[in-house]
């Protein structure tokens, strides 16, 4: 019972350096997503994905690319990190339908100095 | 525009005492409405969700939620709490025109008392 599997944990970057983070889920869901946990600030959507071959961003998108080449995979890209990107990542995944809840990965806690 | 609050940030209660968590949500059509639990370092689980029909809605761990249409309120009970139950926890209201978006509340910190 896999789930929403998020690679790395965690990881330390520096302004301007680029990195993946991992987004695996093994339910066959259509839907995934991408969350940033700011304290305070709850969960704010940043890109989410439909099926594979369809994006769209969402409150946040400054800043991260996303693809979804598999209906399994949907990493999330830094191009040149921030140090306002300094925050905790979750990734999401749900089945299509009305009222179906979010599955959540552990996270990825990021510090970008 | 969706919004959803949850006007407090830290909750104190004592073990074995009842709990309400409270939950205003800002939505234009019939909200899907969500109760989640993040542990430390974890990501969220759910714990009971809102669609349609009877307004009081049961969730694991004990806990319930009552959905008051008028009041634009989706507050989380549990009549005696334990010290696992020590969490942050989060209201959600999901788009029913786009099922894929969620607009979460900025989260309510319970610290449970021995």
């Amino acid at each position: 019972n896999a789930g929403v599997t998020q690679t790395p944990k965690f990881q330390v970057l520096k302004t301007g350096q680029s990195m993946t983070l991992q987004c695996a889920q093994d339910m066959n869901h259509e839907y995934m997503s991408w969350y940033r946990q700011d304290p305070g600030m709850g969960l704010r959507l940043i890109h989410y994905s439909v099926g594979a071959g369809i994006t769209d961003q969402g409150e946040v998108p400054n800043g991260y690319n996303v693809s979804r080449s598999t209906t399994e995979d949907f990493p999330l890209r830094l191009l040149s990190a921030a140090p306002s990107q300094t925050s905790v990542y979750f990734c999401a995944s749900s089945s299509p339908g009305q009222g179906m809840p979010l599955h959540f990965g552990n996270g990825t806690r990021l510090t970008v100095t | 525009a969706q919004s959803v609050t949850q006007p407090d940030i830290h909750i104190t209660v004592s073990e074995g005492a009842s709990l309400e968590l409270r939950c205003n949500y800002s939505y234009g059509a019939t909200p899907y409405l969500f109760w989640y639990v993040q542990s430390p370092g974890q990501g969220l689980q759910l714990l009971l969700k809102y669609f349609s029909g009877d307004t009081l809605v049961q969730g694991i761990k004990g806990f319930e939620a009552e959905f008051k249409r008028s009041q634009s309120s989706f507050n989380l009970r549990k009549p005696s709490v334990h010290w696992s139950d020590a969490a942050e926890y989060f209201c959600a209201v999901g788009d029913s025109l786009n099922f894929n978006k969620f607009y979460f509340g900025s989260g309510t910190k319970l610290n449970v008392k021995p």
